[in-house]
């Protein structure tokens, strides 16, 4: 089964708008990190938190993670209509050599 | 760097055919995954070598799938005979070992008739 689960399954919000997307997992984890697709292309990575972590930023990204609720968050901030695109977060588990497991992935369409 | 190459880009097959997907990791990576993605299960682990070696397969959906890494620039991924559920994008992610991130290739487009 999938390590991690985001919700929600879609996303549609006005340009400037705010996008927080959230990821939920089961096992212990050294790291999350998430992850952005464009249509037809590559997955790019977008930011990794790691296990003592609670909060990173990155430019327009805040991510958080809660370890006790086995839980993420994505915040885009001032959303553009470059942003829509699908986002996933991956975990890789304690002990599991570099193993990294993905979400089904969250839809984010931001008009324009 | 060229980033993780992944070739063909697009394989249209038929049924029972053999299909094999390449993939050239960035040099100095020595985690390799092999996904597939579907709009039905999302993107699947399939088998992920660290150094070269298969650590774990048990995404590996039967014994018609196989994958091999025979040095640190290449690996394959394996599918005979070949089925119409097999249609996907396969995709190959390379990263170093430890907290880091993973590199996408572009992906294979398999369509299998």
């Amino acid at each position: 089964s999938q390590q991690g689960e985001e919700d929600p399954q879609a996303l549609s919000i006005q340009e400037g708008e705010n996008a927080t997307m959230n990821c939920s997992y089961k096992t212990s984890i050294n790291n999350l990190q998430w992850y952005r697709q464009n249509s037809g292309r590559g997955l790019v990575h977008l930011i990794l938190i790691r296990s003592n972590e609670r909060e990173k930023h990155s430019g327009r990204l805040r991510v958080t993670l809660d370890t006790s609720k086995k839980s993420s968050s994505l915040l885009i901030t001032a959303s553009r209509a470059a942003d829509t695109a699908s986002y996933f977060c991956a975990t890789a588990k304690t002990g599991a050599n570099s193993k990294l497991t993905f979400g089904k992935g969250i839809t984010l369409s931001v008009r324009p | 760097d060229a980033g993780v190459i992944q070739s063909p880009r697009h394989e249209v097959t038929e049924m029972g055919q053999e299909v094999t997907l390449r993939c050239k990791p960035i040099s100095g990576h020595n985690s390799l995954f092999w996904y597939r993605q579907t709009m039905m299960r999302g993107l699947e682990l399939l088998i992920y070598f660290n150094n070269n070696v298969p650590i774990d397969d048990s995404g590996m959906p039967e014994d018609r799938f196989s994958a091999k890494m025979p040095n640190a620039s290449f690996s394959t991924l394996k599918i005979q005979p070949s089925e119409p559920r097999d249609s996907a994008v396969y995709f190959c992610a390379s990263k170093r070992t430890g907290d880091t991130e993973a590199f996408f290739g572009q992906g294979t487009r398999l369509t299998v008739v």
